[in-house]
């Protein structure tokens, strides 16, 4: 059974950078196919795709936020990583991570999410 | 970036009625294309992988269909547990994009 689950702080302020785990069990991100991505979704609105990490490290970035996120994995602990820079309040979102593995390689297994907002 | 389309934005039907949700994407996806349902507060369910095929545990009333640049998932009978919002997302190219959704109410 694949679960994943997100942590962090629900509020940052404006300039800092946020950083959020996901912890995941019931799949290694070392077996090959595997990956985990971040997605979140501003307050009523859609969703929107930050970044995903592969089995192999390779690393993929929305262009719209490439300079501003890395994503990282510890196999050894089965989290990945994601940390945002200059966070602004049109950042505050719930935050989801999501394992990509079977299912024709798109998101099968989703964590509760975590609402974070960006206020002073 | 491919940029997908979703149509209509709001859609209200009666129990037992067929829905039919489209998804348009501005160049091809092939098949690479899936279907996500997500309830108020919850995270989104993956329905539909490759277009077409229903992913673990979905209900056969859920169907996709569609390759290249469009796409329609189809809810053949609606029971009131599918009122969602549907997300739409391509795999085909970098950046993965979802569409802006589908609001299903059902009546």
């Amino acid at each position: 059974q694949i679960t994943l689950k997100e942590s962090g702080p629900t509020l940052v302020k404006p300039t800092q950078t946020l950083t959020l785990t996901c912890t995941f069990s019931g799949f290694s991100l070392s077996t090959s196919g595997m990956g985990v991505a971040w997605i979140r979704q501003p307050p009523g609105k859609a969703l929107e795709w930050l970044a995903l990490i592969f089995w192999d490290d390779d690393k993929r970035y929305s262009p719209s936020l490439k300079s501003r996120v890395t994503i990282t994995k510890d196999t050894s602990k089965n989290q990945v990583v994601v940390t945002v820079t200059d966070m602004d309040p049109v950042d505050t979102a719930t935050y989801y991570c999501a394992h990509r593995g079977g299912s024709g390689s798109f998101f099968d297994y989703w964590g509760q999410g975590t609402l974070v907002t960006v206020s002073s | 970036e491919i940029v997908l389309t979703q149509s209509p934005a709001t859609l209200s039907l009666s129990p037992g009625e067929r829905a039919t949700l489209s998804c348009r994407a501005s160049q091809s996806v092939s098949s690479q294309l899936a279907w996500y349902q997500q309830k108020p507060g919850q995270a989104p369910r993956l329905l539909i992988y490759d277009a077409s095929n229903r992913a673990t545990d979905i209900p056969a009333r859920f169907s996709g269909s569609g390759s290249g640049t469009d796409f329609t998932l189809t809810i053949s009978s609606l029971e009131p547990e599918d009122s969602a919002v549907y997300y739409c997302q391509q795999r085909n190219n970098w950046p993965l994009t979802f569409g802006q959704g589908t609001k299903l109410e059902i009546k």
